[in-house]
């Protein structure tokens, strides 16, 4: 059962817009949340991560948003640029865990 | 730096035909991970090791076996390949402590036939 949701396989999104993803997750006891990104061929590469302290983390032009009550959290990359355009997968782990849980990703594509 | 270090990149097993798959770190991590990854299906975890001498079953451990041989090494071990473990593997690795977060290696392409 799939404790990590996102629920859009896919996004398309202009140069320069705003690209949001987003993430719903089903387990309460998930503690820290963290967002990865995957070039074709690559290994997925650690973005930005927030603990459930915050509600908030900033890291230049990207930003996650956490909202615990309804268990949801969204990655904002703003301004897009086309080197943005990957897979993005969101993750999960509990508080005393180790492992990551991981959404099905959803592929980012910024055009020109 | 090199970070986490997987081989081979790419295989081609025929059913039944076993291999293991390495893994190894050069961050002084405590925590080692194998996952797999489908089409439509994201990272499943398969086995993981909390830390050196440890390891316990993930989500998806049926048909692998693990060792962690040191503190830098994990491997994963294919004992009879079967054509549902065609997929791309990754290793990762973390420092293991609350909130940190893990680092891939690039994969490894691994095809039964």
């Amino acid at each position: 059962d799939q404790q990590v949701k996102q629920n859009s396989p896919s996004l398309s999104v202009q140069e320069g817009r705003i690209s949001i993803l987003n993430c719903d997750y089903t387990n309460s006891m998930f503690d820290y949340f963290l967002w990865y990104k995957k070039y074709p061929a690559e290994g997925p590469t650690f973005l930005i991560s927030i603990s459930s302290i915050k509600d908030k983390n900033e890291d230049g032009r990207f930003t996650v948003f956490l909202n615990k009550s309804a268990k949801h959290l969204s990655l904002h990359i703003v301004p897009s640029q086309p080197g943005d355009s990957a897979v993005y997968f969101c993750a999960a782990s509990i508080y005393s865990g180790y492992a990551l849980n991981f959404g099905k990703g959803t592929s980012l594509l910024v055009t020109p | 730096n090199a970070g986490v270090t997987q081989t081979p990149k790419f295989q081609v097993l025929k059913t039944g035909q076993s291999m293991t798959l390495q893994c190894a770190q050069d961050m002084n991590h405590n925590s080692m991970y194998w996952y797999r990854q489908d089409p439509g299906m994201g990272l499943r975890l398969i086995y993981y090791s909390a830390s050196e001498g440890t390891t316990d079953k993930g989500e998806v451990p049926n048909g692998y076996n693990v060792s962690r041989l040191n503190k830098r090494e994990f491997s994963l071990r294919l004992e009879s390949a079967a054509p549902s473990q065609t997929s791309v593997y990754f290793c990762a690795s973390s420092r293991g402590v609350l909130n940190t977060e893990a680092f891939f290696g690039q994969g490894t392409r691994l095809t039964v036939v």
